[in-house]
């Protein structure tokens, strides 16, 4: 499985937007970049995914650059609530766990 | 809808002890799978399963640990002889699809077990 590499922890102002970076140089042509999150005391989130393509939808937009080595998360505006963990994985292509890393801890600070 | 459920929320149990977590995975989802966290570190992969059958159980640490889904639905991780390192909460997700699918996991709030 690729690995990823993620910042241990951000910190984001209220309402601003939230941009977490993931490096996976060692992404395979098949392989999806997935992002979740995990609030405290709950079960992972899912947040979006894309394989080479731009992709947005009501919780976020992601990035991922030409090379496909790395991928930026954006929250547009982010609100207390987005206060969590965040994690980048590169999804195994030919089976189905998902393998966490230690992801990125975004505070969003008022 | 109905999420992904999961019984106990918090399990206390003495070192040596049997355990089994339940999971209700979410209607229609054919795909089961079940991940532990440990303190300050992100799930760690256990088992899947696809219908009835583990499809990949290389997560499993040791054979004291054991999963079933009997029924294609409802599954059940087991522990025997549980040991203080066994202390983590145990996290299970369902998902539509198999193979090369890539369907997103949903995930239940997960179990809380400590072995004392």
């Amino acid at each position: 499985d690729a690995k990823t590499t993620q910042p241990t922890s951000m910190d984001c102002a209220e309402g601003r937007a939230a941009n977490l970076p993931c490096n996976h140089s060692t992404i395979s042509g098949n392989e999806y970049v997935y992002w979740y999150r995990q609030i405290h005391s709950q079960g992972p989130q899912y947040i979006i995914h894309g394989l080479k393509n731009n992709e947005t939808n009501e919780m976020a937009s992601l990035i991922i650059t030409e090379d496909r080595k790395s991928s930026t998360l954006i929250l547009p505006h982010a609100t207390l609530r987005d206060t969590a963990v965040y994690y980048c994985i590169v999804r195994v292509p030919y089976g189905n766990k998902l393998v966490f890393g230690a992801g990125t801890i975004l505070r969003v600070k008022s | 809808g109905a999420g992904v459920s999961q019984t106990p929320s918090n399990k206390v149990t003495e070192k040596g002890k049997y355990v089994e977590l339940r999971c209700d995975p979410i209607s229609g989802h054919t795909a089961l799978y079940w991940y532990r966290q440990s303190l300050g570190q992100g799930p760690e992969f256990l088992i899947y399963f696809q219908g009835t059958g583990a499809a990949d159980d290389s997560g499993l640490p040791n054979d004291r640990f054991f999963a079933v889904r009997p029924e294609g639905s409802v599954s059940t991780l087991k522990i025997q002889r549980t040991e203080r390192g066994d202390s983590a909460v145990y996290l299970c997700a369902s998902s539509f699809g198999q193979g090369e699918g890539n369907y997103e996991q949903y995930f239940g709030p997960g179990t809380r077990l400590t072995v004392t």
